[in-house]
């Protein structure tokens, strides 16, 4: 069974200080990780897809890295604006020909300015 | 381009009550889902569709009946609601079933009594 597991499940920074959200993760077979940003009362937005170990992809302050057990979302000198909550999901190679993720809890970020 | 939409954003129904969750998107994908969000919990698949008249199950399809008649609609149905049911319901939509860059709808809000 395919699992992930994020760490920590809420993170408090102050405006400038930055960190590093973890995704631990098993599964039989690595197709993707998926990093999607959720802000209150809204769907999920997506971040980046990546595929295999020592992959990065950045965005504006968020780069994510992945490893062979867990992906990394780093956030760099963070801004108010980037408090939401983080979600990471895995999918596996397809088994009957599904594709289904599984999602993590999820970090609630919070950033003071 | 409206992306995803969902209505409606907020309903209540007693229990043994059905509705339909209505979903749309304009983007031409071929790939539709449906997911429930529960405090504690990750993102849970309940249906997926990978084109017009195909749709499978999810994690947790049990109460649940979809279809998928045109490309861009894909309603799921309750059809004798339960209070467990009582949860935040996600529609999402990506160009192939691998899921990149997946785009998700403003979500529903379902109170069950």
């Amino acid at each position: 069974e395919d699992q992930v597991t994020q760490s920590p499940e809420a993170l408090r920074l102050q405006e400038g200080e930055s960190s590093s959200l973890n995704c631990s993760y098993t599964v039989s077979g690595l197709r993707g990780l998926f990093w999607y940003r959720q802000d209150p009362g809204k769907g999920p937005e997506f971040l980046f897809t990546l595929y295999s170990a020592g992959e990065e992809k950045e965005k504006e302050r968020l780069k994510a890295t992945l490893t062979k057990k867990e992906s990394f979302l780093h956030i760099t000198a963070p801004k108010p604006e980037d408090s939401a909550t983080y979600l990471c999901a895995v999918q596996a190679s397809a088994s009957g020909g599904s594709y289904i993720p599984t999602f993590g809890r999820g970090t609630s970020l919070i950033v003071h300015p | 381009n409206a992306g995803v939409t969902q209505t409606p954003k907020f309903q209540v129904l007693k229990t043994g009550q059905s509705m339909t969750l209505q979903c749309a998107q304009d983007m031409n994908h071929e790939y539709m889902s449906w997911y429930r969000q529960d405090p504690g919990m990750g993102l849970r698949l309940i249906h997926y569709s990978v084109g017009a008249g195909i749709t499978d199950q999810g994690e947790v399809p049990n109460g649940y009946n979809v279809s998928r008649s045109t490309t861009e609609d894909f309603p799921l149905r309750l059809l004798s609601a339960a209070p467990s049911q009582t949860s935040v319901y996600f529609c999402a939509s990506s160009y192939s079933q691998y899921q990149e860059t997946q785009y998700f709808g403003p979500g529903t809000r379902l109170l069950v009594l």
